[in-house]
Parts: structure tokens; C-alpha cells; sequence
């Protein structure tokens, strides 16, 4: 099976800094990577996705890129802003499912 | 606007009693997922259906059952729930390509 690690854990930045989350993948199959934002309370938000013939994806102040010969792929959120804090997870994968990663809890310092 | 609804949002119930969570769609997808998340874990799968009839099992699970009995509907049964069960429970859906998935509010459960 797919085993996904998610780094960091908890990322502490000020508000208008940059954050990057890094995920690394085990299966080569897999062709499908998405970052989702949970929210405290409510359910996981697909915020932006990526396959396999793409090497970077950007949607105004977010972007994903991936490695597909190092098995990883990142989040980028550039000009940070409160509304952003909440916990992110990745989960690669495809038509046969996605495992996600254990989350980054994102934390925007005023 | 097409949305995945979950119900009850919370629940507590006992040890040994049955439960079943309902999850309810509208985006008419075929593809439909549960989920629990725990501390420490994300989300672990344990049961998905392809369509109609279609119900296999995930990750983790042991202690539950699907059915699906129409496109809308997947609901998630405890059988004789167990304090280790108590968690927040989300359902999913995808479309076609099976890959994009998009989560219910959740459930959250205790089991006392």
C-alpha cells in the first residue's frame, strides 16, 4: 500500500510570509495529488490538485508542485493571511483510491 | 447547489448498541467513501461503493457495514459499537474519474 508522509507537523509563520508543505509518496502508480484545508469543525476542502503530466499548478496565492522521480510534491501559500490557519492534508493516489497524509496544522502569527 | 449531507452531526450512544450515520448526495456520483480521523491517524478509509449494489472494504474496516441500495444514499452501520469507535466520521464523494473526492460536514461520535 501507499504509505504518505506530511512535513511539518505544525507550521508556525507570520502573516504576509510564505508557507510550504512537503508531502512524500511510496507508489509510483499514483497520478493524482491534492491538497485539502480542514477547517476547525467542518470537512476536508479540496483547495487544489495536480497529476502526473503537470509539474506545477498555481491559483492565485496558492500553487502545487510535484517530483515525480523523488516522490514528493508541495503546498505553497505565498502573502499568508489569518483565514489560511487551519490543518492541510495531502492524499495521493487515483483511480484506486487516496491515502492522506496525517495533516500540518498551518498557524498564522499576527 | 449539489451537496453532500451528513446526519446526525453528533451522536453519543453506548457501548453494544447499534448505529447507523446517514450520508445523503446530490451530485449524482457513483463513487462514495467513508472515512473516520482520528488524532494522530488522518483519515483512515473503511468502506467504499462504486455504484449501486457495488460496497467493498477499506483500511479499517472491521465492526462496519455499507450498503447501497441507490445513487444518494451510503449509509455507514456499527453493528455493536465499541468505545474505540468513537471518532469523527466523514463521507465522500467522487466523480468519474474516481480520484476527486469531496467530503461531507462529518459526524462526530462517542461511544461511552
Amino acid at each position: 500500500g501507499e504509505n504518505v508522509e506530511q512535513h511539518p507537523s505544525t507550521l508556525s509563520v507570520q502573516e504576509g510570509d510564505s508557507a510550504v508543505i512537503k508531502c512524500t509518496y511510496s507508489d509510483s502508480a499514483s497520478n493524482y495529488f491534492p491538497w485539502y484545508k480542514q477547517e476547525l469543525g467542518k470537512g476536508p476542502q479540496l483547495i487544489i490538485d495536480i497529476r502526473s503530466n503537470v509539474g506545477e499548478k498555481k491559483d492565485q496565492r496558492i500553487a502545487v508542485t510535484l517530483n515525480k522521480t523523488a516522490k514528493h510534491f508541495s503546498l505553497h501559500i505565498t502573502e499568508t493571511q489569518p483565514e489560511d490557519s487551519a490543518v492541510y492534508f495531502c492524499g495521493p493516489g487515483g483511480a484506486d483510491g487516496l491515502t492522506f497524509g496525517k495533516g500540518t496544522h498551518l498557524i498564522i502569527q499576527p | 447547489d449539489a451537496e453532500i449531507t451528513q446526519s446526525p452531526r453528533h451522536k453519543i450512544t453506548e457501548t453494544g448498541r447499534q448505529v447507523t450515520l446517514a450520508c445523503h448526495q446530490t451530485w449524482n456520483h457513483n463513487n462514495m467513501f467513508w472515512y473516520r480521523q482520528d488524532l494522530g491517524h488522518g483519515l483512515r478509509l473503511i468502506h467504499y461503493s462504486y455504484g449501486v449494489q457495488d460496497t467493498n472494504k477499506g483500511e479499517v474496516s472491521d465492526g462496519y457495514s455499507v450498503s447501497r441500495s441507490n445513487t444518494e444514499d451510503l449509509p455507514l452501520t456499527l453493528e455493536s459499537a465499541a468505545s474505540s469507535q468513537t471518532s469523527v466520521y466523514f463521507c465522500a464523494t467522487a466523480d468519474r474519474s474516481r480520484d476527486t473526492q469531496y467530503f461531507g460536514p462529518g459526524t462526530r461520535l462517542t461511544v461511552l
